[in-house]
């Protein structure tokens, strides 16, 4: 079975600069997609950034980029500029090209400092 | 339509007595998909439609809960007899299935459930 792992529970920096969140996983699958979700306190879950496993280009959406490595099965997140409305707890999931079982990690909280 | 909804937001009930939440998705999205996620932990998949039809249920779906989505549309989950391990977040997502793709999940706020 998939599990995903962070190592992380909690993480803290500096408004304005960069933090990196580790995720890995374990698969004995080629295909399938990786998500960074964010859980702000008492606010609901939102999708940060999706990476699809037969892409080699690592995402990026603004702030948010990934180091995706396929072979080492790791899956980090890299907030830069941090903002204080980044702060929330950071989840890694993993779903199977196959199937809907989206696997989630226990979650990192950031915390953002001013 | 903003995004995905769940009603009630808090539900505190005792032991043994029956409670039902509801989710209404994303009004294009097909598929629907229930987790629950315990303090401290990520969420964990529990069930999910296409449409009306409940295609896969995870082992956690003890027979004393039931998911429906009579028409397709919002989606219950009922919980009979619930156990103060019943406490949790019970979150629903939705998403646009065509053909072999799936499209990103979309969560709602959540329903916290409290079982004293």
């Amino acid at each position: 079975a998939q599990t995903v792992t962070q190592s992380q529970p909690e993480m803290s920096v500096q408004e304005a600069e960069t933090v990196t969140l580790s995720c890995t996983y374990d698969t004995s699958e080629s295909d399938y997609y990786l998500f960074w979700y964010k859980q702000p306190p008492s606010r609901q879950m939102i999708l940060v950034i999706r990476q699809e496993a037969y892409k080699q280009q690592n995402a990026t959406e603004n702030r948010f980029s990934v180091n995706f490595q396929k072979a080492a099965k790791s899956f980090s997140l890299k907030i830069s500029d941090s903002q204080l409305g980044d702060a929330a707890m950071y989840f890694c999931a993993y779903r199977s090209a196959d199937n809907n079982d989206m696997r989630f990690g226990a979650g990192t909280r950031l915390t953002v400092k001013p | 339509d903003t995004g995905v909804s769940q009603d009630p937001r808090h539900k505190i009930t005792k032991r043994g007595q029956n409670v039902t939440f509801r989710c209404d998705p994303i009004s294009e999205h097909n598929r629907l998909y229930w987790y629950r996620q315990t303090l401290g932990q990520g969420p964990e998949f529990l069930t999910y439609f296409q449409n009306e039809a409940q295609l896969e249920k995870s082992r956690l779906l003890s027979d004393r809960f039931s998911a429906e989505r009579p028409k397709g549309s919002f989606s219950t989950l009922e919980i009979q007899r619930t156990e103060q391990g019943d406490s949790a977040m019970y979150l629903c997502a939705s998403s646009l299935a065509v053909g072999a793709n799936t499209y990103t999940q979309y969560f709602g706020p959540g329903t916290r459930l409290t079982v004293l």
